[in-house]
């Protein structure tokens, strides 16, 4: 069955600091969906990757997806303390977007 | 609209009560899911559907049953409550064929004693 592991498992950055987040696959994957979630809320979808070597950004958060399939990483560029919550991100190794999730990535960002 | 919207947001149960976990989309999404959410296991699909009168196991589906019968609700169903069910369930919807996009709802936290 399809694996996914994050690291780290948690964060503590200064506001205003850079940050990666990774994410590794057992398996080539079909699309790589990064989510965030607020602490006792539901999922906020953040992008989602396709292509080997796919890379999007939205406002301070780029994701990249490399060659391969098998890694994604998540970067946060200036952090704010809006950026905080958990990161998780999710595969696809069917093609029918049965996603399975990794365990997340909680990061709180301090002033 | 509200999107996917779940009830009841807390519950707490006891060891072989039954319970049903309310789901609801108004987008007319054909795909429905439901997740839950345990520390270090991150989340995990127990029950899914494709359309009405349609649905199949996920990875966790022992314990829980689901049915379909309109587009707009996909409630999950607790038999017999045991602890280990204790846990944050995530109900989501999107539409069908490859989409980038899965609407989550709220959650709801199910604590069994």
């Amino acid at each position: 069955s399809q694996e996914l592991e994050q690291s780290p498992q948690s964060l503590i950055v200064q506001e205003g600091k850079n940050l990666t987040i990774n994410c590794t696959s057992s398996k080539t994957l079909y699309g790589l969906y990064w989510y965030k979630q607020k602490y006792g809320e539901g999922l906020i979808f953040l992008m989602m990757l396709q292509k080997g070597g796919e890379e999007k950004s939205h406002e301070k958060i780029t994701a990249k997806l490399d060659e391969k399939k098998q890694q994604s990483s998540l970067h946060i560029t200036a952090s704010q303390p809006s950026h905080a919550g958990i990161y998780l991100c999710g595969a696809d190794n069917t093609g029918f977007q049965k996603l399975v999730f990794g365990t997340g990535t909680r990061l709180l960002v301090s002033p | 609209n509200a999107g996917v919207t779940q009830t009841p947001k807390f519950q707490v149960l006891k060891t072989g009560q039954s319970m049903t976990l309310q789901c609801a989309q108004d987008m007319n999404h054909e795909y429905m899911s439901w997740y839950r959410q345990d520390p270090g296991m991150g989340l995990r699909l127990i029950h899914y559907s494709v359309g009405a009168g349609i649905t199949d196991q996920g990875e966790v589906p022992n314990g829980y049953n689901v049915s379909r019968s309109t587009t707009e609700d996909f409630p999950l169903r607790l038999l017999s409550a045991a602890p280990s069910q204790t846990s944050v369930y995530f109900c989501a919807s999107r539409e069908t064929g490859f989409v980038e996009t899965q609407y989550f709802g709220p959650g709801t936290r199910l604590l069994v004693l």
